[in-house]
């Protein structure tokens, strides 16, 4: 069966970086992409980008471009999702999801079918 | 820019009733690429539709998902007492996404 399995609750100071991780199995990992995305207490989910597992293209938000990058390692079938010069207002449940890979002259934003369980990242000082 | 409304906000039922949630999209949404989600307290969403009415892989055929354009509809047929969550729609097709991906959610409780 499919997992998306998620590091540990962070808490970071202002201006630090988290580095969350999402080891999937059950499925192979180069064939679909992974999404980030989270959501702060009390609000909507908010997508912040996906990488493309097969060949690692990735692409962003506009919100978060420049402040969040997204790799993977396929010999350990696990996705990266790092962000960085936190502040407060990222305080969030960061949650990794997989999208199936859908092509429309390119790669475009896909639903998404499987969910981790999520990772708490508290920005406090 | 696409921006996703939801309605309502909170929809109150009880188990047994039909409950029907409304998605409106600002703009038309490209071959019907909306899903839905269901989430609960301190779970992660869980998808339900996709491509607007496909249900996804293990979902129970009373919940149901239609419509095209700018309006879609998730349709619960007889509430069960386990569906009492929020429910996301989400919008996609684009690269990169245009505008929400999410919508704001409707909280379905128990009457």
């Amino acid at each position: 069966q499919v997992q998306l399995v998620q590091s540990g609750a962070e808490v970071k100071k202002p201006g630090a970086s988290v580095k969350v991780s999402c080891k999937a199995s059950g499925y192979t990992f180069t064939s679909y992409a992974m999404h980030w995305v989270r959501q702060a207490p009390g609000q909507r989910l908010e997508w912040m980008g996906w990488i493309n597992a097969g060949n690692g293209n990735t692409k962003y938000s506009q919100k978060f471009q420049g402040r969040v990058t997204i790799t993977r390692d396929t010999s350990a079938s696990t996705a990266y999702m790092e962000l960085s010069s936190l502040r407060s207002e990222d305080t969030a449940v960061y949650y990794c999801a997989r999208g199936p890979l859908l092509w429309f002259g390119e790669l475009i934003m896909s639903y998404f079918d499987y969910w981790g369980q999520g990772t708490l990242v508290t920005v406090s000082s | 820019e696409i921006v996703l409304t939801q309605s309502p906000g909170t929809l109150s039922l009880s188990p047994g009733e039909r409950a029907t949630l409304s998605c409106r999209a600002s703009q038309s949404v490209s071959s019907s690429y909306l899903a839905w989600y269901q989430q609960k307290p301190g779970q992660a969403p869980r998808l339900l539709i996709y491509g607007a009415s496909s249900r996804a892989t293990g979902i129970p055929d009373r919940f149901s998902g239609s419509g095209s354009g700018t309006d879609f509809t998730l349709t619960i047929s007889r509430l069960e007492p386990e569906d009492f969550a929020v429910y996301y729609c989400q919008q996609y097709g684009s690269s990169p996404p245009l505008g929400d991906t999410f919508g704001q959610g409707t909280k379905l409780e128990i009457k």
